[in-house]
């Protein structure tokens, strides 16, 4: 069965510090990836999706970036954090078949930037 | 025109009731709708999801009703209990793009 792990599952930085996220999928070879953000009690934000090792495509331009260096691993990186990069951070997973490209969660990594 | 548009912001039934959720949608290229269901501090989970060649499916006591020319759905909940007492999200997929769309979510409060 696939599953999906993300860590750390909570992180608190000051304003200015480097950021690194990290999700692995394990159970299933090419999926596509995603990044989200929630903010407190909000909706999914789509930062970026990947269906490829290296190819990172961004929704939202901010000081985030996301790199793909293996098929299963997605990191969300950023040189300074700020302020308003408190959130949920999500990853998930999708293998499309058809018209059912179901998206999997993470457990989410909560990150307070004081 | 990508947006998926979800009612009510938040909800409170009684236990036992039914809850309803209701989700409109623009865009024809959506063809893929599920229901995720997130409980404080947890990813979203798949709770349910329908494609637009049916206009109901049912599982449990979690039933989505689609009504494709009034490009709406709907999650209904009977028997509401209050382990079902969570944020709801419908969201729709342009699978052209492969990237699903969110409502902006529902908070369930289900009473004892």
């Amino acid at each position: 069965s696939q599953t999906i792990h993300q860590w750390p599952a909570t992180l608190v930085q000051p304003v200015g510090s480097p950021l690194s996220l990290e999700c692995t999928v394990e159970g299933t070879s090419n999926p596509n990836l995603y990044w989200y953000r929630q903010a407190a009690g909000r909706g999914l934000q789509l930062l970026f999706y990947s269906v490829g090792i290296g190819q990172i495509s961004s929704e939202v331009p901010q000081n985030l970036s996301a790199s793909r260096p293996q098929d299963r691993q997605f990191i969300l990186s950023s040189k300074k954090l700020l302020l308003s990069d408190s959130g949920f951070y999500l990853c998930a997973w999708s293998v499309p078949r058809g018209n059912t490209d179901t998206q999997y969660f993470g457990p989410g990594t909560r990150l307070t930037v004081l | 025109q990508q947006q998926v548009k979800q009612s009510p912001q938040s909800l409170i039934v009684q236990k036992g009731g039914i809850s309803i959720i209701n989700c409109a949608y623009e865009n024809t290229a959506f063809d893929y709708f599920p229901w995720y269901q997130q409980f404080p501090g947890k990813g979203p989970a798949l709770l349910i999801a329908i494609r637009p060649d049916v206009s109901e499916k049912k599982e449990g006591r979690f039933t989505i009703s689609f009504n494709k020319s009034a490009k709406q759905f709907s999650l209904h909940i009977m028997d509401s209990q209050p382990g079902d007492s969570a944020t709801y999200f419908c969201a729709a997929l342009d699978t052209g793009f492969q990237k699903l769309v969110f409502g902006t979510g529902t908070r369930l409060l289900v009473s004892p």
